[in-house]
């Protein structure tokens, strides 16, 4: 069965900083790969997904990450934190079988943005 | 543009009581999904459709029933409610006739069990 782990439920960093939050997956077949972002109270919105067409991948609000089939690692980043990207972020992973486009999420990760 | 709206936002129960979510789509997906989020614990799914008139099992099922009677509308009951479903339960819907197809979601419905 096919699985994310993200390391670190809490990760705080200054404005201005680098973000780096990380995901590695676990999948017997190449999977396709989400990160969602989730604000208070409010539902989950796409980030930005990878289909294998590009192992780097560039979503929306100037993030991006980068698929690493030999560390089996989806990790998001963002080159410099704003105060906006406070929010819960999740991995997600969905089975390349058509058809079957369950998703199963990671734990989450709460990120912090220190002023 | 409404996109995945969930009815209604916040509800409290008494243990043993029933009720029944209410969730909506307008752009003419074919794939319907609830979750159930904990702290902690990420979304687990908790049934899916396919397709009008389709329901599956997902990953936490028990003690939860649903309908997809209309494409655009899944809806998911508690029976007998429990005070372990207390939780905050999202819709969310996809394209689904091609892959991979993110999936869109609603803002959630806060629900207590006491």
């Amino acid at each position: 069965a096919q699985s994310v782990t993200q390391l670190g439920s809490h990760v705080s960093v200054s404005e201005g900083a680098l973000v780096l939050l990380r995901c590695n997956y676990s999948s017997s077949v190449p999977p396709y790969l989400f990160w969602y972002v989730q604000y208070p109270n409010q539902g989950l919105q796409l980030l930005l997904k990878y289909t294998s067409a590009a192992t780097l991948v560039k979503g929306i609000n100037g993030f991006e990450a980068e698929f690493k089939k030999s560390e089996t690692s989806f990790h998001l980043t963002k080159p410099s934190a704003h105060m906006s990207d406070a929010a819960e972020y999740f991995c997600a992973v969905s089975d390349r079988s058509f058809g079957n486009e369950k998703l199963t999420f990671g734990t989450g990760t709460r990120l912090t943005i220190i002023p | 543009n409404a996109g995945v709206t969930q009815t209604p936002k916040f509800r409290v129960l008494k243990t043993g009581q029933s009720m029944t979510l209410l969730c909506a789509q307008d752009m003419n997906h074919e794939y319907m999904y609830w979750y159930r989020q904990d702290p902690g614990m990420g979304l687990r799914l908790i049934h899916y459709s396919v397709g009008e008139g389709t329901t599956a099992k997902g990953e936490v099922p028990d003690g939860y029933n649903v309908s997809r009677l209309k494409k655009q509308n899944f809806l998911l009951g508690l029976e007998s409610a429990a005070p372990s479903q207390t939780s905050v339960y999202f819709c969310a819907s996809s394209y689904g006739l091609t892959a991979p197809q993110p999936q869109h979601f609603g803002d959630g419905t806060r629900l207590s069990i006491l």
